[in-house]
């Protein structure tokens, strides 16, 4: 396993503008979760997909948010008129199946100037 | 509202020691409970996670501890080393709804000092 891949890890904009962010999974791992991290705290549940399928949206996800995975493979995740208030650390993670266990990537970190 | 409460936030514990950690929760339909391990500039790992059919679980030096009725539960490190200077989370989850659909606690940063 190589792992579960984000990109870019660090991404600094501007309040109002659109940001995307990548998250490459572990091949054949069907379900792709992205979490929420602020400092000081644990993660946040924001989204998860089954392949291409997006199962659930926390309520913690805006309108201004929007996930997406195209062919079942990998996920983006979209900003769009960024505020302040959505600095955080975007975390993706994957699992094969119902599995038990997450693998997390390391995350990007954004920060809204 | 946060669903599973952590403490404490912090800890520092001299090599050799015990490091114990404590999560409360409040939801009775959760029914997997991991502890996840994060360094700086990384995401979190699996380090070791119980159901609540079982009131413990070993895996080398770390053991849960589970408690349904104070709805309850404690991760404790043993032996403590240098290397398990990290920040640990407990988390909560409902297999029915998705394991990896996770409540997680505020974590609690770990020092163990030489």
């Amino acid at each position: 396993d190589t792992g579960v891949s984000q990109n870019p890890r660090h991404k600094i904009t501007k309040r109002g503008q659109n940001v995307t962010f990548r998250c490459d999974p572990i091949s054949e791992h069907n379900r792709l979760y992205w979490y929420r991290q602020t400092l000081g705290q644990g993660p946040e549940f924001l989204t998860y997909f089954q392949n291409e399928a997006q199962l659930e949206k926390s309520r913690l996800l805006s309108d201004r948010f929007s996930a997406e995975r195209p062919k079942g493979s990998f996920s983006t995740l979209e900003i769009q008129r960024t505020e302040q208030g959505d600095s955080a650390m975007y975390l993706c993670a994957s699992t094969r199946g119902s599995g038990e266990k997450l693998f997390f990537g390391s995350g990007t970190q954004l920060s809204v100037l | 509202q946060q669903q599973v409460k952590q403490s404490p936030q912090s800890l520092i514990v001299q090599k050799g020691g015990i490091s114990i950690i404590n999560c409360a929760y409040e939801n009775t339909a959760f029914d997997y409970f991991p502890w996840y391990q994060q360094f700086p500039g990384k995401g979190p790992a699996l380090l070791i996670a119980i159901r609540p059919d079982v009131s413990e679980k070993k895996e080398g030096r770390f053991t849960i501890s589970f408690n349904k009725s104070a709805k309850q539960f404690s991760l404790h490190i043993m032996d403590s080393q240098p290397g398990d200077s990290a920040t640990y989370f407990c988390a909560a989850s409902k297999i029915t709804d998705s394991w990896g659909k996770l409540q997680f606690g505020a974590g609690t940063q770990v020092v163990v000092t030489p």
